[in-house]
């Protein structure tokens, strides 16, 4: 099956300070990925839809300038939390979209990155 | 938009069929899919349905869907300690996304 990572897989940062995570696709291409947050014992919501090549489109209620989305190229989207604090502590958890032969739509979800900001 | 509902907690003795129910809102989903996620871990995708077919079996996983009623089940046939998770069952969004329900915490006991 597809295979997606992010890095780092956990990641304690300080108030104020900036965290990049990166999600890759490893063997297909996908010109469209997701950021979900998950919040403790709660469901995933979407935070931010990533196209390649293009400026993300985010969700209701999430900050664009706290949350800065790059899709450099068809395999790599990050992910950068900035001034973070310690209500950005969640789990993040990317996903990539890949076309399949049977005409699905398949997303493939990354192993997600557990964020602790003390 | 696409409201996604669950029950939130389900317990099984090993060896018995657990059966996990999800209500949808949007009946223009054309797959409908059931995620597992373990403790501390990303999602997993199990299975999915095209919205045109009333069942899929894919080994120990039976999956029923009513369109009519806006209803999906994942049957896990001979529950195992280690099918023990939370069971996501989500629909398609209008970017291609994924709508989530709250996930069912599925317990086994031995």
């Amino acid at each position: 099956g597809a295979v997606v990572s992010q890095h780092p897989s956990r990641v304690i940062c300080k108030s104020g300070t900036s965290v990049k995570i990166e999600c890759r696709s490893l063997d297909f291409q996908a010109t469209t990925m997701f950021w979900y947050r998950q919040f403790p014992k709660q469901s995933l919501m979407l935070m931010a839809t990533s196209n390649e090549g293009s400026k993300a489109t985010y969700e209701q209620g999430v900050e664009k300038d706290k949350f800065l989305i790059n899709h450099a190229s068809l395999t790599l989207s990050t992910l950068t939390v900035t001034s973070a604090h310690p209500e950005d502590s969640s789990f993040y958890i990317c996903s990539a979209l890949r076309t399949g032969g049977v005409g699905s739509r398949e997303q493939y979800f990354g192993p997600g990155t557990r964020l602790t900001v003390t | 938009g696409e409201d996604v509902e669950q029950s939130l907690f389900l317990s099984v003795r090993e060896g018995d069929s657990s059966v996990i129910n999800c209500t949808y809102t949007d009946s223009s989903s054309t797959y409908l899919y059931w995620y597992k996620q373990e403790p501390g871990a990303g999602l997993q995708l199990l299975t999915y349905i095209f919205s045109n077919m009333d069942m899929k079996q894919d080994q120990r996983l039976t999956v029923l869907l009513n369109k009519k009623d806006k209803h999906l089940s994942l049957r896990i046939a001979d529950t195992q300690t280690g099918d023990s998770a939370i069971y996501f069952c989500a629909g398609g969004g209008s970017q291609g996304n994924l709508i989530f329900g709250k996930g069912t915490k599925l317990s086994v006991k031995p």
